[in-house]
């Protein structure tokens, strides 16, 4: 079983729309990290945290330690928004990173 | 340079050769890590350096896969004999400590013949 959890695993919107996906972890992440796909590999970091909320920009990202749960949210989506978004634990007493198996976001004009 | 830097960006070799991939940090970046990525997968961690040493290498999966940071900056990951299943995209990512935010180069498409 993989110690995080992502879903939905592809999720089509509307531009303009307000978009969520979930990440689930397990015990021993001590960090959540929030990551952006695009078509040819490149990975950019959007957020790392381990409480609370951030948001830059139309992104937001919340954890739950309690509930070892994380959202990324996307208000007012646009098409530039379509890529893949990958939910990483960093693995407290190793510092790896360990995936989700991405969500494939598209957002369609 | 004011990201990580992958090279070569694609390589293609046929089986039973040996090829280096090499990963530039961003400069001061004491950690430096490498995952490998499957096609329709999340990035897999293969080893974690902290400065020169390999404070990691639980995800190499056998001895073919070896890696290098001899002067804790450029990162060197050295692939013997190497076999169809190794295709897949290197990626390699740098922090500046092991608990701050990682930086992902644009990785290495490796495609063995």
């Amino acid at each position: 079983k993989n110690e995080v959890e992502q879903s939905p695993q592809n999720l089509t919107a509307q531009e303009g729309e307000f978009i969520t996906i979930n990440c689930s972890y397990s015990v021993g992440i001590s960090a959540l990290h929030w990551l952006q796909q695009h078509p040819g590999g490149g990975i950019v970091s959007l957020f790392m945290l381990s409480s609370g909320k951030k948001k830059h920009g139309r992104l937001i990202a919340t954890i739950n330690i309690q509930e070892k749960h994380s959202s990324l949210h996307i208000t007012a989506s646009h098409p530039r928004d379509s890529a893949v978004y990958i939910c990483a634990g960093t693995q407290g007493g190793s510092e790896k990173l360990v995936f989700g198996k991405g969500t494939k976001l598209t957002v369609n004009p | 340079g004011a990201g990580v830097s992958q090279t070569p960006s694609n390589k293609v070799t046929e089986k039973g050769k040996y090829v280096e991939l090499r990963c530039d940090p961003i400069s001061g970046h004491t950690a430096l890590y490498w995952y490998r990525q499957s096609l329709g997968q999340g990035p897999e961690f293969l080893i974690y350096f902290q400065g020169t040493g390999a404070a990691d290498d639980s995800g190499l999966p056998n001895d073919r896969f070896f890696a290098v940071r001899p002067e804790g900056s450029v990162s060197t990951l050295k692939i013997q004999r190497t076999e169809r299943g190794d295709s897949a995209v290197y990626l390699c990512a740098s922090s500046l400590t092991s608990r701050t935010e990682a930086f992902f180069g644009q990785g290495t498409r490796l495609t063995v013949v």
